[in-house]
């Protein structure tokens, strides 16, 4: 069964900083890795998403990387700032059911003005 | 663009009790998906929609029922609540679905239901 792991599960770092939020999973076999955004009360957005074929994608400050063969991807926030502070998730699309994602549990980012 | 509508926003239940939480989406997706999130346990899906017509059950189906409605409607039912069901409930939307289609979900900002 994948298991999908994140870690720190908070973090909290000064404003300018860059840092780096971890996610590992059990089983290579996926489709993508798709990093996401929850702010309190809110929805999730969707941040990044790589393709098993790709190793990493980039969108402004954010950068995700993806290494399926050690089952880890990284999501590094360049100059941080107090409006990234929420809840970052991981999830996989698992290839024994399509589409479908298993999410880890997320990492509380806050960033300190 | 309202992207994924969830009706209500805030429920209470009783034990026993029954209720229908609603989704809808305005992006003409195929594919629709219902997940629970619960402290530290990340997301799980209950039941998904791959197409219009065409209903699935996810990780935790018990005590769940769903209807695809149409291609914009997606609604889970709770027949009889029970504490465990104590969550918070989002629905969730994407292109398409299917082995090796890369399609992020578009989530709504969820349901907090609270069974006593």
């Amino acid at each position: 069964k994948q298991e999908v792991t994140q870690i720190p599960a908070a973090l909290s770092v000064p404003e300018g900083e860059n840092l780096v939020l971890n996610c590992s999973f059990t089983d290579s076999a996926i489709y993508n890795l798709q990093w996401f955004r929850q702010d309190p009360g809110k929805g999730l957005t969707s941040l990044l998403l790589i393709q098993s074929s790709q190793r990493e994608q980039t969108s402004g400050r954010l950068n995700a990387s993806l290494d399926k063969s050690s089952g880890r991807s990284t999501l590094y926030i360049a100059a941080s700032q107090p409006g990234d502070s929420a809840t970052y998730l991981c999830a996989v699309a698992i290839m024994e059911y399509g589409n479908k994602l298993v999410f880890g549990a997320g990492t509380i980012l806050r960033v300190k003005s | 663009n309202a992207g994924v509508t969830q009706t209500p926003k805030f429920q209470v239940l009783k034990t026993g009790q029954s209720m229908t939480l609603q989704c809808a989406q305005d992006m003409n997706h195929n594919s629709m998906y219902w997940y629970r999130q619960d402290p530290g346990m990340g997301l799980r899906l209950i039941y998904y929609s791959a197409s219009e017509g065409t209903t699935d059950k996810g990780e935790v189906p018990n005590g769940y029922n769903v209807s695809r409605l149409n291609k914009r409607e997606f609604s889970l039912r709770l027949e009889s609540a029970a504490p465990s069901q104590t969550s918070v409930y989002f629905c969730a939307s994407s292109e398409a679905w299917g082995q090796g289609y890369n399609s992020p979900l578009h989530f709504g900002n969820g349901t907090r239901l609270t069974v006593t």
